[in-house]
């Protein structure tokens, strides 16, 4: 059973960091591209950044472009995203989430419980 | 980057009607788009691949078409437990981007 648990978050001032893990099981950690996307409180979807299974593909949205940076440690089957000069609006519960087996077709197919990042003075 | 607007932001309807939600996307991702739906305090779940095709273990009431700039999700027959949101989402490009969500209600 594929599985994706996320913890690190909690409350942050403005300016301050967090980092956040994502703990895989259930499926060969290192063929998968894996993503973070977050939800503001009540909002939609947002796309944060994906890393490919060798870690030498990233891309980032240009809201975090800078500021976080995703990692993966394929011995820990874990991926991380370091939030750096964390604002107002990257408040949000962030996911990590699986995209579906075949490769480029990036879909979301397994989703973590979602970890909620305050950011607030 | 590619804009997806869904419509319309909310749908009220009965158990056992019909619902037909639409994404419009801002320039064509050929049949690059996924379709989800999210409970509140879920994580969302992906019910439509590619335009068409439906994820593992998603019901036959759910049915997706379109190509280019102009995508539907119908579900055939609304069961209690399809009163949620849905959203769209892009993969033809980078940045991957989502629509802002249909909310389906109970009328």
């Amino acid at each position: 059973e594929v599985q994706l648990v996320e913890s690190g978050g909690g409350v942050v001032q403005p300016g301050g960091s967090l980092r956040l893990s994502c703990a895989a099981s259930g499926f060969t950690f290192s063929d998968y591209a894996m993503s973070w996307v977050r939800q503001a409180p009540g909002k939609g979807l947002e796309w944060v950044s994906v890393i490919n299974g060798g870690g030498n593909y990233i891309n980032y949205a240009d809201s975090v472009r800078g500021r976080f940076t995703i990692s993966r440690d394929n011995s820990k089957n874990t991926v991380y995203l370091q939030m750096n000069s964390l604002r107002a609006e990257d408040m949000a519960v962030y996911y990590c989430a699986r995209r579906l087996p075949t490769v480029g077709s990036n879909y979301f197919e397994y989703w973590g419980q979602g970890i909620l990042v305050t950011v607030s003075s | 980057e590619i804009v997806l607007t869904q419509s319309p932001a909310t749908l009220s309807l009965s158990p056992g009607e019909r619902a037909t939600l639409s994404c419009r996307a801002s320039q064509s991702v050929s049949n690059s788009l996924g379709w989800y739906q999210q409970k509140p305090g879920q994580a969302p779940r992906l019910l439509i691949y590619d335009a068409s095709n439906r994820a593992t273990g998603i019901p036959a009431r759910f049915s997706g078409s379109g190509s280019g700039t102009d995508f539907t999700l119908t579900i055939s027959s609304l069961e209690p437990e399809d009163f949620a949101v849905y959203y769209c989402q892009q993969r033809s490009s980078w940045p991957l981007t989502f629509g802002g969500g249909t909310k389906v209600e109970i009328k």
